[in-house]
């Protein structure tokens, strides 16, 4: 199947820092990935849209400013948070879309973020 | 916007027996039902779709049911074993995918 890189698959920051995310789609074009969070035993949390070459659509709720998002090419989309607090500790997911079939969804695995 | 719900949020089976998993969405545009199976700490693996314009698809011991005029869909896990064990959520797209909240599967053996 379909694989979907995200690095680093563990960080831990000082408060006040930020960290980079990047998901990579490795044998697949992908137009279109999502950004999600996920807390403990709960589901996904749709925090964003990233196009490839436009801006990101972001979730109600979800700072722009505060989680940056960039998706410069066909397979690498970045999440950037910026001055990282220990309320953005989470466990942070991406998922690319297939842009052949621009349906199916693939997902890395995912970066527990502890803000210290 | 599109709502999807997942029942039970906890199922327990013994190895062996079968599992079901059911879901419900709201917007009857939806299209594609996609089905994933997160294990602890990774990222959820595709395990099965189904397109709207079929009622039924199986991958050996995997099976995915749905009935667009109710607007449900189920999966139906056969011969569980340990391995099987892992939270799995449905989802329910057209351009946006929602995904369920989550079924934790434990398949003791």
């Amino acid at each position: 199947g379909a694989v979907v890189s995200q690095h680093p698959s563990r960080v831990i920051c000082k408060s006040g820092t930020s960290v980079k995310i990047e998901c990579r789609s490795l044998d697949f074009q992908a137009t279109t990935m999502f950004w999600y969070r996920q807390f403990p035993k709960k589901s996904l949390m749709l925090m964003a849209t990233s196009n490839e070459g436009s801006k990101a659509t972001y979730e109600q709720g979800v700072e722009k400013d505060k989680f940056l998002i960039n998706h410069a090419s066909l397979t690498l989309s970045t999440l950037t948070v910026t001055s990282a607090h220990p309320e953005d500790s989470s466990f942070y997911i991406c998922s690319a879309r297939d842009s052949a079939t621009n349906e199916k969804l693939f997902f890395g695995s995912g970066t527990q973020l502890s803000v210290l | 916007g599109e709502n999807v719900e997942q029942h039970p949020s906890t199922l327990s089976v013994q190895e062996g027996d079968s599992a079901v998993i059911k879901c419900t969405y709201s917007d009857s545009a939806s299209n594609y039902f996609p089905w994933y199976k997160q294990e602890l700490g990774k990222g959820p693996q595709l395990i099965i779709d189904i397109r709207s314009n079929v009622g039924e698809k199986k991958d050996q011991r995997i099976a995915v049911t749905l009935n667009k005029t109710a607007k449900h869909f189920s999966l139906h896990i056969t011969e569980t074993q340990p391995e099987d064990s892992a939270v799995y959520f449905c989802a329910a797209s057209l351009y946006d995918m929602r995904f369920g909240a989550g079924t934790r599967l434990t398949v003791k053996p």
